[in-house]
């Protein structure tokens, strides 16, 4: 186990709506990022968090943001919903003592009907 | 955005026999990493290499860091049946702002008994 948790594990929403998903750091860890995995792919960078700001984003749309709070978990949102949001959703955490190596949660499983 | 060119992208081997895969890359990563994703969870890292030509071992497993900079291979060696998953390699960048992880597409693994 990585010490890395994600909540919840499978939501299922409909088009145009908005959802929520959490994720709990590795212990010593500051850094959290979040990634969308598509069926059959590989996991594509969404954003990074680093001291509670934005520290990168990959190439998606401004309706998918996030937060980091002060014990460094982290928040996801997505707004406006599409169909092609639905993926599995991963949350890694890491420090630059621990070499930056990213460890992964289990993610969160995103149907969008 | 930048991708790994990850090969095979799928493998069926007998028990007992050794595996290779490589992952390769237009530009230079300062840090490669193979994870392995089993169904319905997230990666678990496998092996962190951090310096060109550094060849690592864990277990059965064997990685090496290209000397280019560009490239690396994992070897699996007297497969049994718990192998079987989706290997990813991944590399982190030399350069930027954010500590984003680029994958692979995968390598799916069945090892028939």
């Amino acid at each position: 186990e990585t010490g890395v948790t994600q909540s919840p594990t499978h939501l299922i929403k409909t088009r145009g709506q908005q959802v929520t998903l959490r994720c709990s750091s590795q212990s010593g860890h500051n850094t959290v990022s979040w990634y969308q995995q598509a069926l059959g792919q590989g996991p594509q960078f969404i954003f990074q968090y680093y001291r509670e700001e934005e520290n990168g984003r990959g190439n998606f749309p401004p309706r998918f943001s996030g937060l980091q709070f002060p014990n460094y978990s982290s928040e996801l949102n997505v707004n406006a919903l599409e169909l092609d949001d639905s993926a599995l959703y991963l949350c890694a955490s890491s420090s630059i003592v621990a070499k930056n190596i990213q460890y992964f949660g289990a993610g969160t499983r995103l149907s969008v009907l | 955005g930048q991708q790994l060119n990850q090969s095979p992208q799928s493998m069926f081997i007998q028990e007992g026999e050794d595996v290779s895969m490589n992952c390769t890359s237009s530009s230079i990563f300062n840090t490669w990493l193979w994870y392995k994703q089993d169904p319905g969870e997230g990666p678990v890292l496998l092996i962190a290499l951090y310096k060109a030509g550094e060849l690592t071992s864990n277990g059965r497993l064997t990685a090496q860091f290209g000397i280019t900079r560009k490239d690396s291979f994992l070897n699996i060696s007297a497969s049994i049946p718990s192998d079987v998953g989706i290997y990813f390699c991944a590399g982190l960048p030399e350069a930027g702002s954010a500590r984003q992880l680029t994958f692979g597409s995968g390598t799916q693994l069945t090892v028939l008994p």
